[in-house]
């Protein structure tokens, strides 16, 4: 099956501090999501980005297809964007009539004021 | 709300009870997945409901039983749990192939 791989496993940052989380994966992919969980356990949808990049306030993302990576950037840190950060890809299953999303492990991020 | 709601929220039962999970999507989509997050491991799919139809079964256990009665409602029927069956249960819902899921907030799940 499709391997989804994140790195790093867990960061620390500054607030205020940029950084970039990764993610790889093993096959090819139809389509790529990147989620926010935050400590209650609410899965947020950041970014669904099959291909290119994307940019919503502090943070973009780009998926390189070929290379079957993802990268997620986040700049100028908050202590509101801890959590855990997966990266989820999707292959199709039923007909080609919907995709199921695998799941990486997942980065956590810690900011501290 | 993110337009997928979960019930309850967190849930406490012994290996002998009989409970059930419950997701509401209001989103009009057609697809419908339950997810497990254990601790230290990367979330799990366990079901997949399309149109209603179950169109995967993730090698779950028998004692968890889903039911999709209709495109907005899942439920997940779970009966003499194991301990280790305690973690985050996840809804999850999709217009289809090519669209981004939106999760529930969850249950967190405790077996005593």
């Amino acid at each position: 099956g499709i391997q989804v791989e994140q790195s790093p496993p867990d960061l620390i940052l500054q607030e205020g501090a940029n950084s970039t989380l990764r993610c790889n994966f093993s096959d090819s992919v139809n389509n790529l999501q990147w989620f926010h969980q935050n400590p209650w356990g609410q899965l947020i949808n950041l970014f669904y980005i099959p291909s290119g990049t994307k940019q919503n306030g502090r943070l973009s993302a780009t998926t390189v297809a070929t290379e079957r990576y993802s990268l997620l950037y986040i700049s100028s840190s908050q202590t509101t964007d801890s959590g855990v950060y997966f990266c989820a890809v999707e292959y199709v299953n039923y007909g080609g009539s919907q995709g199921n999303l695998i799941f990486g492990k997942g980065t956590k991020l810690s900011v501290k004021p | 709300e993110t337009g997928v709601t979960q019930t309850p929220r967190h849930l406490v039962m012994g290996m002998t009870n009989k409970k059930s999970l419950k997701c509401e999507q209001h989103l009009g989509h057609n697809a419908m997945y339950w997810y497990k997050q254990s601790a230290k491991k990367p979330l799990e799919l366990m079901f997949v409901y399309n149109f209603k139809e179950q169109t995967e079964n993730n090698s779950v256990p028998s004692r968890f039983s889903p039911e999709c009665p209709n495109s907005s409602h899942l439920f997940l029927h779970l009966h003499t749990l194991q301990p280790e069956d305690s973690a985050l249960y996840l809804c999850a819902s999709s217009q289809g192939y090519g669209d981004g899921y939106t999760f529930g907030s969850g249950t967190r799940l405790t077996v005593v």
